[in-house]
């Protein structure tokens, strides 16, 4: 049940944009996308629930297509502060729990 | 507010032995998930915990039980302890508001190195 994200890694400039994958197999209810620096906890930044909504943080923002069983997170002007691991964690209807993908690592240079 | 918080931070094992998890949810919240973390993997579902009891449970061997108090708060044990359980051990937790997970607050976890 884990979902499959995409790239594995990436590496920015300051101020260039980013997209994150995240794919499932099963019908979801919602998606999660959490941001985790090196040694620190996950640390949550949005939910998309069924319905194809679009939400934005500041300048990062994501999409969830229900159909397609698929998530984007858009990361735009890149800042330092972005750099981390990128999950996403999938829901099931009525599941009530989390299934978190393998990550995306994400590193802001200069 | 005090957030998640766990412990021991870090601990040391050897294969066979047994080890106790606690982690304390933040103020108001009634739902406690653990979950394990290998490096560079994403956090894997073990269990989780609402109304003391056993809700939904990962992939994961008998081996691994865990336990709610009054107080909200939880114990992950593991018995006979295996190499490939040395990772990091995360606590989540959340108001369990109706049959779906909402916002997840993570504690900085209990590393386990198994020798």
């Amino acid at each position: 049940q884990q979902p499959v994200q995409s790239p594995q890694a990436v590496i920015l400039r300051e101020g260039e944009d980013a997209v994150i994958n995240c794919s499932s197999s099963k019908a979801l209810y919602s998606v999660h996308w959490y941001r985790q620096k090196h040694g620190e906890a996950p640390v949550f930044l949005m939910i998309l629930l069924k319905g194809g909504e679009q939400k934005g943080h500041d300048k990062i923002s994501a999409s969830f297509n229900e159909k397609k069983q698929q998530s984007s997170l858009y990361l735009t002007a890149s800042q330092l502060s972005y750099s981390g691991t990128y999950f996403c964690g999938t829901e099931r209807p009525g599941a009530n729990n989390l299934f978190f993908g393998t990550g995306t690592r994400l590193t802001v240079i200069p | 507010d005090a957030g998640v918080t766990q412990s021991p931070t870090h601990l040391i094992k050897t294969r066979g032995q047994q080890v106790t998890l606690r982690c304390s949810p933040k103020s108001g919240h009634d739902t406690v998930s653990w979950y394990q973390q290998a490096l560079g993997q994403g956090p894997q579902f073990i269990f989780q915990y609402y109304e003391e009891e056993e809700r939904q449970r990962g992939n994961f061997p008998d081996r691994f039980s865990g336990h709610q108090f009054p107080n909200y708060s939880s114990e992950l044990n593991v018995n006979a302890l295996l190499l490939g359980d040395s990772a990091l051990y995360l606590c989540a937790s959340s108001l369990r508001r109706g049959v779906n997970t909402g916002e997840l607050f993570f504690g900085e976890g209990s590393r386990l190195t198994v020798l």
